[in-house]
């Protein structure tokens, strides 16, 4: 079974401090792996895939086989990174379809 | 130029009526999507369309009826609505494997 687990609802850090996002994945096959990003009142939208190894506003992520992880890291946090972050999971069933973890509430404060 | 929209953005309607939620890619996606986000915050697939073709039908109430009149446009026929109905419908679109999704702003339906 496909699973993307996201093990904290929600996170508090001040503002300049390591953040890390932590997501777990369950799939048999080869995972490719993304992180998407809710600002309030605003669409998701995407924020880094594994397989382009990119940085995007700070962010970073390593797909991680042998652990089944893919956590979101920055080393600075800062206010405009609060938002809701979703872990999803590209799985093949004709079309690709996202299997997306539950979410984690990032909250930076001042 | 949006790049995925949905109509409406908010919907309150009242239990038992039949409403649609329209939504429209202007990307030249081959592959759209709808998706549910529930109280919680959890997202869920609930169909896909790869050029007007039904591809993933997840585990919904055949109350939700999808439809695609071309590959730039998938929308959401709800009929006999209920309360568990309230919820964010998102829709999106992709290119091929590998990409993400493009997002709309999402439709906040609330029955009352």
């Amino acid at each position: 079974a496909q699973r993307v687990t996201q093990p904290e609802k929600l996170l508090s850090v001040f503002k300049g401090a390591p953040v890390e996002l932590k997501c777990n994945y369950s799939y048999s096959g080869s995972p490719e792996l993304f992180w998407y990003v809710q600002y309030s009142r605003q669409r998701l939208q995407l924020l880094l895939r594994h397989i382009s190894r990119e940085s995007i506003k700070g962010f970073t992520a390593d797909l991680n086989k042998g652990e089944t992880s893919f956590h979101l890291k920055k080393p600075f946090a800062q206010e405009e990174d609060s938002a809701m972050y979703y872990c999803a999971l590209s799985v093949d069933q004709g079309a690709q379809k996202l299997v997306f973890g539950q979410g984690t509430r990032l909250t930076i404060n001042p | 130029d949006t790049a995925v929209s949905q109509t409406p953005k908010y919907l309150v309607t009242q239990m038992g009526n039949d409403k649609s939620i329209k939504c429209e890619q202007n990307l030249g996606h081959d592959t759209m999507y709808w998706y549910k986000q529930d109280s919680k915050k959890f997202l869920k697939i609930m169909f896909s369309y790869n050029n007007k073709e039904l591809i993933i039908n997840e585990t919904v109430p055949n109350r939700f009826s999808p439809k695609s009149p071309d590959k730039a446009h998938l929308n959401l026929h709800i009929n006999s609505l209920e309360l568990g109905d309230s919820a964010v419908y998102f829709c999106a679109s992709s290119r091929d494997r590998g990409t993400g999704y493009t997002f709309g702003s999402g439709t906040r339906l609330t029955v009352v």
